[in-house]
């Protein structure tokens, strides 16, 4: 089976530009996750997706952050524009249908801001 | 603060050995819970879960032990090998109603193997 896919792995940007990551998730998986993982720390939720639906974005910094799941597949998340704050991993993490059941992560976008 | 926390930020222990990583949580309303492993550069691998109307499951070389009186959860690793140095994540499912929920990890334990 395949895993949890995310592109780009490293992504260097600066202050005030623009990114965007994408995820795709494992084939049949209807919830879809977005993580942002700050150094030493655990990963942080940003929002929720179940198939195209938003289910909880309640620590999204929606000024500046936003995601879409278009098709209940695949998603994106954007930065725009960016902070030195934002540097982080974005994780993306599907499950089957509920956040309690197992979920499994992709390796991430490391983004560091200049 | 966050509810999920570890008791001991890094672990060093002998190959061979069986290590013990603990984790306290604060809301008594979490009905799921999950270990994850994450190396170096990857993301937080799934190791094991366990639901609120369980105290203990096992797998392969590792068993989840859940203590709800005192919102403790454990996860031990029998023998101990090289590969499992990794930093180790729980996270509670806070459960906000219907079938979905918060998954809230703590800030991790980093365990050290020495050969």
């Amino acid at each position: 089976e395949a895993g949890v896919a995310q592109s780009p792995r490293y992504k260097i940007i600066e202050k005030r530009q623009s990114v965007a990551f994408w995820c795709n998730p494992i084939s049949g998986h209807a919830t879809l996750y977005w993580y942002q993982q700050i150094l030493g720390q655990g990963p942080k939720l940003l929002i929720q997706f179940q198939n195209n639906g938003v289910v909880d974005d309640s620590q999204l910094p929606k000024d500046r952050f936003s995601a879409e799941r278009l098709k209940g597949v695949d998603s994106t998340l954007k930065i725009q524009p960016a902070k030195l704050e934002d540097s982080a991993v974005y994780l993306c993490a599907s499950s089957l249908e509920h956040s309690n059941q197992p979920q499994h992560f992709g390796d991430g976008t490391r983004l560091s801001i200049l | 603060g966050e509810s999920v926390g570890l008791h001991l930020p890094t672990l060093s222990v002998q190959e061979g050995d069986n290590s013990i990583i603990n984790c306290a949580y604060s809301n008594s309303a979490s009905d799921y819970f999950i270990w994850y492993k994450q190396e170096s550069g990857k993301g937080p691998q799934f190791i094991i879960d366990i639901r609120s109307n369980m105290d203990k499951r096992q797998g392969q070389r590792v068993t989840v032990l859940l203590n709800k009186t005192v919102k403790h959860l454990s996860l031990q690793i029998a023998a101990t090998q090289p590969g499992d140095s990794a930093v180790y994540f729980c996270a509670e499912n806070m459960n906000y109603g219907g079938s979905q929920g918060n998954l809230i990890f703590g800030k991790g334990t980093k365990l050290s193997v020495k050969p």
